[in-house]
């Protein structure tokens, strides 16, 4: 069975810090993968999504990077972080165009 | 664009009570469509979910019907549970967009009470 992984489970970091999320999927091959934030008190917001290795697709310019260096691993980035960076990271899978999205256990980051 | 519309919350009743949150939708084309449910703490859980009009998704008693001429997916339950308090999202994913991207409402949480 598949199962996808997110680390770490919480973080705390200063405004300005660089900030790297990864997410891991097991039990499948060349899933996409999604970045969804949850912000307090709003919905979930796509935010990055990759149908392959190296390709990667933003749906909101912010200062948040993505990169997908391997099949089965999606991470998320940023060189400075922002208080309004702070929310409930989430990542997804799925197999092709299935549109039922499976998602990991999430990482809540609170900027400081 | 597409966009999903919950009830507000939070939606508060006691054990074994009937469980409606609305959920209606707007599309350029005929989307899938979903609930998702968010236990606290968590990430997001498959609940149930419909492709075409009339489907009825099922799972662990909670139904919803896809229904198009009123474009909405209604979350239903006949006998809630205290284990069953969680945030609710309704989301909708199109085929114009290749079903990658889930748009979803805004949550509804629902609290039950013993």
């Amino acid at each position: 069975s598949q199962t996808i992984h997110q680390w770490p489970a919480t973080l705390v970091q200063p405004v300005g810090s660089p900030l790297s999320l990864e997410c891991t999927v097991e039990g499948t091959s060349n899933p996409n993968l999604y970045w969804y934030r949850q912000a307090a008190g709003r919905g979930l917001q796509l935010l990055f999504y990759s149908v392959g290795i190296g390709q990667i697709s933003s749906e909101v310019p912010q200062n948040l990077s993505a990169s997908r260096p391997q099949d089965r691993q999606f991470i998320l980035s940023s060189k400075k972080l922002l208080l309004s960076d702070s929310g409930f990271y989430l990542c997804a899978w799925t197999l092709g165009g299935s549109g039922s999205k499976y998602f990991g256990p999430g990482t809540r980051l609170t900027v400081l | 664009g597409d966009s999903v519309t919950q009830m507000e919350g939070p939606v508060t009743l006691s054990e074994e009570a009937f469980l409606t949150i609305n959920c209606t939708y707007t599309a350029t084309g005929y989307p899938s469509l979903f609930w998702y449910v968010q236990y606290p703490g968590e990430g997001l859980q498959l609940l149930l979910k419909a492709t075409k009009a009339d489907d009825k998704g099922s799972n662990k008693g909670f139904e919803a019907t896809y229904r198009k001429e009123t474009t909405s997916f209604h979350l239903e339950k006949g006998s809630v549970q205290v284990s069953d308090s969680a945030v609710y999202f309704c989301a909708l994913s199109d085929k114009a967009t290749g079903f990658q991207k889930l748009v979803f409402g805004t949550g509804t949480r629902l609290l039950v009470s013993p």
